[in-house]
């Protein structure tokens, strides 16, 4: 079947723009995780789904990031009020559940806030 | 709290084996779980360890010890395409979330 799916793929906007992030998971998958990756550096942990369980926020760097998980399938990562800093590859995984560790990733959104 | 050290550069040549350590200070987690990122594309997942010891996919294989607090990821007879960042990664108990280490960028010379 179809991997996970990130759109768009690029997206460049002006300081201060709010931008939506849109991650379609594999069907079935019950847990969907949200990454940030700045260019040569490791993966730093946003947000995490499962199930209909509350989401994970802890690695949300500021109020002005937001995800919502709809009917338990597509995920929206906002940002409001872009500033440079947020410039970076954000990365959808989504993984069956339970004690599994295999998270299958999307290609990411390319974020450039000019 | 959880964190998950590797050593961030790894070189080696074609044909070689190289091994990329990584050591870990968490307070329980599920297994150890190693991913392969190529420049420019998305993190794969190659390996899990759920018990201490060796587990071996090919050319490579993944070593878990929990009494040590510490796995590696082996990789024997290296080719050029084998060059990209390695990630180890584990689920933390107490957060059930995938918590991933500091990567380690391997370079493969001819």
């Amino acid at each position: 079947g179809a991997g996970v799916s990130q759109s768009p793929s690029n997206k460049v906007t002006e300081k201060g723009k709010d931008v939506e992030l849109r991650c379609d998971p594999i069907s079935g998958h019950t847990a969907l995780y949200w990454y940030r990756q700045s260019l040569g550096q490791g993966l730093e942990f946003l947000i995490y789904f499962q199930g209909n369980s509350a989401p994970d926020k802890s690695g949300l760097p500021s109020d002005r990031f937001s995800a919502e998980r709809t009917g338990g399938s597509v995920s929206t990562l906002t940002i409001q009020r872009t500033q440079q800093e947020d410039s970076a590859v954000y990365l959808c995984a989504s993984s069956p559940g339970g004690l599994t560790d295999t998270q299958y990733f999307g290609p990411g959104t390319r974020l450039t806030v000019l | 709290g959880q964190s998950l050290e590797q050593p961030s550069e790894v070189t080696a040549v074609e044909g070689a084996i190289v091994q990329i350590n990584c050591t870990y200070q968490t307070s329980g987690f599920y297994g150890l779980s190693w991913y392969q990122q190529h420049d420019g594309g998305a993190p794969t997942f190659l390996s899990y360890n759920a018990l201490d010891g060796l587990e071996e996919t090919g050319r490579f294989s993944s070593f878990l010890s929990r009494s040590d607090s510490y796995g590696y990821l082996l990789l024997q007879e290296l080719q050029m395409k084998d060059s990209a960042s390695y990630f180890c990664a584990v689920r933390a108990r107490n957060t059930d979330k995938l918590i991933f280490g500091t990567g380690t960028r391997l370079q493969v010379f001819p």
